[in-house]
Order: C-alpha cells, then sequence, then structure tokens
C-alpha cells in the first residue's frame, strides 16, 4: 500500500532562513510519480513539482528545490532564502502508475511558517 | 479552458439535510477524484472515478455517495449531513499521463468547497 510521511507538522523561521521540509514514501510500484503541494491561506492547491520515479535528477527552480533519494526513499523540498510569501501548508504526495485509478494519496502536510 | 469547477464554494447545512456537491471538468479527463480536508490535516480520498459509470470508493466513503453519468461530470452527495462532514471538498481529475500544458501536470484541483455542518 502506498503511503506517504511528512513528520514535520510544523516549521517556523526567520525570513532569509534556509528551510528543508521532510518527506518519506512507501509503494511497492516500481514506477510511481511524487509532487509537491503549496496550499496558502486561501486555500487552493498550487503544484509545486512532479517527479517521475525512474528520474532521480535534483531539481532548482528558483529558490526551490527537490532532493529525491529512492535509497531513502525520500522526496524533501528546500527553500533557500525564505520569504514571508512562502508561509503556506506544504503536501508532498504519491502516485502508483501501476494503480489502475492513478489516484494521489497525500501526506498530513507541514506547516511553515516565516517570520519577518 | 475552466479546468475543474466546483460548486457551491461555500455551504453551511443542519444535521440531517442532504446536499450535493458538483464537480465539473472540460479537459476530457477520465479519471476524476473527491477529497476532504479536515481542518489541519492532509487530504483523504472518498470516492473516485476511472471513467463514465465507473466509481470506486476510496479510503473514507461512509456517509457520501457518488455517480458518474458524464466524463465531466462527478457529484458527491451527502445525505444526512453530520457534523463530522464539516470539512473542505476538493475534487480533482488526470488524464493519467499528464501534460506539461496542465497547470498541474497530471493532476487538476477545483479550488474547494467548504462545508459546515451544524
Amino acid at each position: 500500500a502506498q503511503k506517504v510521511t511528512q513528520a514535520q507538522t510544523e516549521i517556523s523561521v526567520v525570513e532569509k532562513e534556509d528551510v528543508t521540509l521532510d518527506c518519506v514514501y512507501e509503494t511497492r510500484d516500481t514506477t510511481y510519480y511524487l509532487f509537491w503541494y503549496k496550499q496558502p491561506p486561501s486555500g487552493e492547491l498550487v503544484f509545486l513539482i512532479r517527479r517521475n520515479s525512474f528520474d532521480e535528477q535534483n531539481e532548482i527552480s528558483g529558490r526551490y528545490s527537490w532532493n529525491f533519494q529512492k535509497s531513502t526513499s525520500s522526496f524533501n523540498f528546500t527553500i533557500t532564502a525564505s520569504q514571508v510569501v512562502d508561509s503556506a501548508v506544504y503536501f508532498c504526495a504519491l502516485s502508483e502508475a501501476g494503480s489502475s485509478a492513478s489516484k494521489i494519496i497525500f501526506g498530513s502536510g507541514t506547516r511553515l511558517s516565516i517570520r519577518p | 479552458n475552466a479546468g475543474v469547477t466546483q460548486t457551491p464554494k461555500f455551504r453551511i447545512l443542519k444535521i440531517g439535510q442532504s446536499m450535493t456537491l458538483q464537480c465539473a471538468q472540460d479537459m476530457n479527463h477520465n479519471y476524476m477524484y473527491w477529497y476532504r480536508q479536515d481542518p489541519g490535516m492532509g487530504l483523504k480520498l472518498i470516492y473516485y472515478s476511472v471513467g463514465a459509470g465507473i466509481t470506486d470508493k476510496g479510503e473514507v466513503p461512509n456517509g457520501y455517495n457518488v455517480s458518474r453519468s458524464t466524463t465531466e461530470d462527478f457529484p458527491l452527495r451527502l445525505e444526512l449531513a453530520a457534523p463530522s462532514q464539516t470539512s473542505v471538498y476538493f475534487c480533482a481529475s488526470t488524464n493519467r499521463g499528464g501534460t506539461r500544458a496542465s497547470p498541474n501536470y497530471g493532476y487538476t484541483f477545483g479550488s474547494g468547497t467548504r462545508l459546515t455542518v451544524v
């Protein structure tokens, strides 16, 4: 069965600090997709990134970077030089390619607060 | 291209009342899903559908029903509302493969319906 664990319930840092959000996943499928979503106070889900299980290359997008390690079943998200606008709940999610329904399963989320 | 449209955005129900949450997508996606998000929690899958006429239960289906008579629409029905169903409900869809043109690169989420049962 697929499972996503975000052990950090809440994180609070001062603006301009770097912060890493952890995500550990479980799956029996050899092909799967990992996602990160941002949920700002307004409530909508904002897509940040999708990674395929066969592509372990790390990715950087501006101040955001993602570290995917199959050996530890982790897909961590780092924000460099954090800003107040980064304050939100962040969800890691998993979808198994072998699933006939392509269900996407979410972790419980990490609430990130950036203090000015 | 509207993506996934959910209506209503907000609703207050009394215990025992019924209502239908509407979800429509215009991307010709076969796969559609309903999630609920309780305060301070992640999203849990209620029901899903892999195509018109096909639906199946997710992790938390009790108290809900769905139908999928068309590819576009996937309504969620609450028959006897209970306070435990107070939540934010999200509908999502995917074409399974996803495209770079899709804003969620595979999964498109609606903006949510905030439901309060009192």
